[in-house]
Order: C-alpha cells, then structure tokens, then sequence
C-alpha cells in the first residue's frame, strides 16, 4: 500500500542551525501539507501546498519556516534558525484528486525535532 | 477558528467494553473526521462523515454527527487492548484546511 515516507525519524540540533525535513509524498497525490506536534499537545496545521506554490499557511509558519518540492517526488520543509519551541514532530501529509472530495489526509510517520 | 475540543481528554476502560468519544466544534464544516495516533507514531485515518450525514459504520467504529450542536461522536464497540491510543477529530471547512482537536487518550485495560 502506498504510503508517505519521512526522513529522518529524529534529528537533534542546536539552537540557531537550520534544519530540513524530507517528505516523500504518495507518488499520484497533488496536496501536500505539514503539521506538527509539540509533545502531548495538539496537531497543528503549519502549511498547505499545491501546484508548486504555497496555498496557505498558519501564523506559526513565519518567515524562518520554508517548503519545496525540489524534484516532483520530494516534499521538504526548511527552517532556517531553529529556536528551543521549534521541538516538536513534524508530520508530512499528502492528498490526492480523490482526497479532496473525501477529505483525506495520508499522514507519515513523523519526522521528531529535538532543539537543543 | 474550527479547532475541535474532544471530550473526555482521557479514558481508560476495560477490554470489551464500548468507548464513546465526543467532539464538539465551532463553525461550520464541510466534513469530520476522526484520526487515531499511536504513541510516537503518525495519524491514521479512520473514518469520515460529511456535513449531511448523521451516522456512519466502519467495522467496530460508529460515528455519529449533529450539525446543529456542532457535535460528534465516536463509539468503538468491544474494545480491544490494541485500541489504546490517542484519538482526533478534525474538520474541514470552507477552506478544505484539516484541523485538529486535541485529541483524546485512550487506555483499553486487558
């Protein structure tokens, strides 16, 4: 069954490095999201993607925070210079045409920022 | 903002028994949808009502939907050890935005 692939599982950083996260997507799917999870807390949306462009984004996606899709395949979220609060799991979703009338998130595994 | 609030947070119960959780919301939406997480793992779909339906079965899973008291519902009949997780009900609205509520934690006892 096709699935959404993150790399790496955990990736541990110091404060002021720029990190990025990796998302393979499901290969015919044409949203793609990312959310996250700061530990215990809530899944929240931090931006949506479509037809290579940014299709909206949530106030904690600020200027430090970037995506791309650098490939076709590749899906990645880019922050710039991590801060202590950025620790959290980071979770790669994607949709496809049949998706956006069911509503249906593929989610992966998660990607797990520790900040040190 | 259409953030759902589950109720309870959290919910032990014995293996067999039934497991109501309930979401309530506070706009209006396209379509509700229920997720499950293991610990430390991802979100995985369960099941999806739309905004004009009131009931659905998915194997043990039944959800129910009450637009007018922007509510939800979701039951899992005969519980079993490998239910225990952490559960979500997100949305969808205007914007085809999924948003989660906080999720409810979920402890089936063998």
């Amino acid at each position: 069954e096709p699935e959404v692939t993150q790399t790496p599982s955990h990736q541990v950083t110091q404060m002021g490095q720029e990190v990025i996260l990796r998302c393979v997507p499901i290969s015919n799917h044409l949203y793609f999201y990312w959310y996250r999870q700061i530990l215990g807390q809530k899944v929240e949306f931090l931006v949506s993607f479509y037809n290579n462009e940014i299709s909206e984004k949530s106030e904690i996606f600020d200027d430090q925070f970037s995506v791309e899709r650098p490939d076709g395949s590749n899906f990645t979220l880019k922050i710039r210079s991590t801060k202590l609060e950025d620790s959290a799991m980071y979770f790669c979703a994607s949709r496809g045409l049949a998706g956006f009338n069911t509503g249906e998130l593929f989610f992966g595994e998660g990607s797990r920022l520790t900040v040190l | 903002s259409q953030q759902g609030e589950e109720d309870p947070q959290a919910l032990s119960i014995q293996e067999g028994e039934n497991a109501t959780m309930n979401c309530s919301y506070k706009t209006s939406i396209n379509n509700l949808q229920w997720y499950r997480q293991n610990s430390g793992r991802g979100l995985v779909h369960l099941i999806l009502i739309r905004s004009n339906e009131r009931e659905k079965h998915s194997g043990r899973l039944r959800v129910t939907l009450d637009t007018s008291k922007k509510s939800s519902s979701l039951l899992i009949t005969a519980s079993r050890a490998a239910d225990t997780a952490s559960y979500f009900c997100a949305m969808t609205g205007a914007n085809s935005k999924l948003t989660f509520g906080k999720g409810i934690t979920l402890s089936v006892r063998p």
